[in-house]
C-alpha cells in the first residue's frame, strides 16, 4: 500500500504567484482532508470531502484558496494569488469510513504534507 | 463547542522511565478516539484508536490508552520510553454529528533524555 501521495514535497514561489498542491489518496477510500499545520495555529481543517463532493469548507481562510476532487483517486488544493502568511505545511489525509461489526471508523492515514513557503 | 485540550505543550522524560500524555474531551457522549504521532518533517501516524468495548486500547510502539468516561479522558501511556519516541503527539476525536472529520488537540512535543 502506497498510503497518501503529496506532490510536490517543497514548494518555494514567490507573493502573487498561484500555488497547486496534489494529493492522491488511498485507493479505496472514500474521504479525503485537506489540512495546514503552521506553529502558530496548529493543525486547521481547511476542507473535506465525502465522495469527491466538497461537504465543510468552513475551514478556508480565503477566497485565494480552493480545492477541487475531480474523481476518486486526485484532489488539488489552489492558492492564487498566495501570500508569504500561506506558508505552512499542508496535510493531505484520507480515510475509508466503513460500517464494520463495531460500527463505523472514522480514522484518517496522513500523506507526508507539502511545506510551502512563500517569499 | 466540541474540543480536545491535550494541557501539556511539552514533556520531558528521561529514557526508559514511563510516560502518560493527557487527553480530554468536551462531549458528553462516547466519540470516536485517536492518538497520532508527527515526527520531525513527518505527517501523522495513527497510533491507535478507541470506539467501543474494552476501555484500554493497545498501539502501535508499545503505547496504549485508556478512555475513562467519568473523566472525559483518553490518556496515552508508555511503560518504557525510547530515544525514537521523541516526537510530537495528537489526540484527536470524532464528535456525533461532526460528519466524518476529527478535531485535533493543540499536541505534546514530547522530548526523550538519554
Amino acid at each position: 500500500d502506497a498510503g497518501v501521495i503529496q506532490s510536490p514535497r517543497h514548494e518555494v514561489t514567490e507573493m502573487g504567484q498561484e500555488v497547486t498542491l496534489r494529493c492522491k489518496p488511498i485507493s479505496g477510500h472514500n474521504s479525503l482532508f485537506w489540512y495546514r499545520q503552521t506553529m502558530m495555529r496548529g493543525l486547521e481543517l481547511l476542507i473535506y470531502f465525502n465522495n469527491n463532493v466538497p461537504i465543510d469548507d468552513s475551514g478556508m481562510p480565503e477566497d485565494r484558496f480552493s480545492a477541487k476532487m475531480p474523481n476518486a483517486s486526485f484532489s488539488t488544493l489552489k492558492i492564487q494569488p498566495s501570500e508569504p502568511r500561506d506558508s505552512a505545511v499542508y496535510f493531505c489525509a484520507s480515510s475509508f469510513v466503513s460500517r464494520g461489526l463495531r460500527g463505523p471508523s472514522y480514522e484518517q492515514y496522513f500523506g507526508p504534507g507539502t511545506r510551502l513557503t512563500v517569499t | 463547542a466540541q474540543s480536545v485540550t491535550q494541557p501539556d505543550i511539552h514533556i520531558t522524560v528521561s529514557e526508559g522511565a514511563s510516560l502518560e500524555l493527557r487527553c480530554n474531551y468536551s462531549y458528553g457522549a462516547t466519540p470516536y478516539l485517536f492518538w497520532y504521532v508527527q515526527s520531525p518533517g513527518q505527517g501523522l501516524q495513527l497510533l491507535l484508536k478507541y470506539f467501543s468495548g474494552d476501555t484500554l486500547v493497545q498501539g502501535i510502539k508499545g503505547f496504549e490508552a485508556e478512555f475513562k468516561r467519568s473523566q472525559s479522558s483518553f490518556n496515552l501511556r508508555k511503560p518504557s520510553v525510547h530515544w525514537s519516541d521523541a516526537a510530537e503527539y495528537f489526540c484527536a476525536s470524532r464528535f456525533t454529528g461532526g460528519g466524518n472529520k476529527l478535531t485535533f488537540g493543540t499536541g505534546t512535543q514530547l522530548k526523550v533524555e538519554l
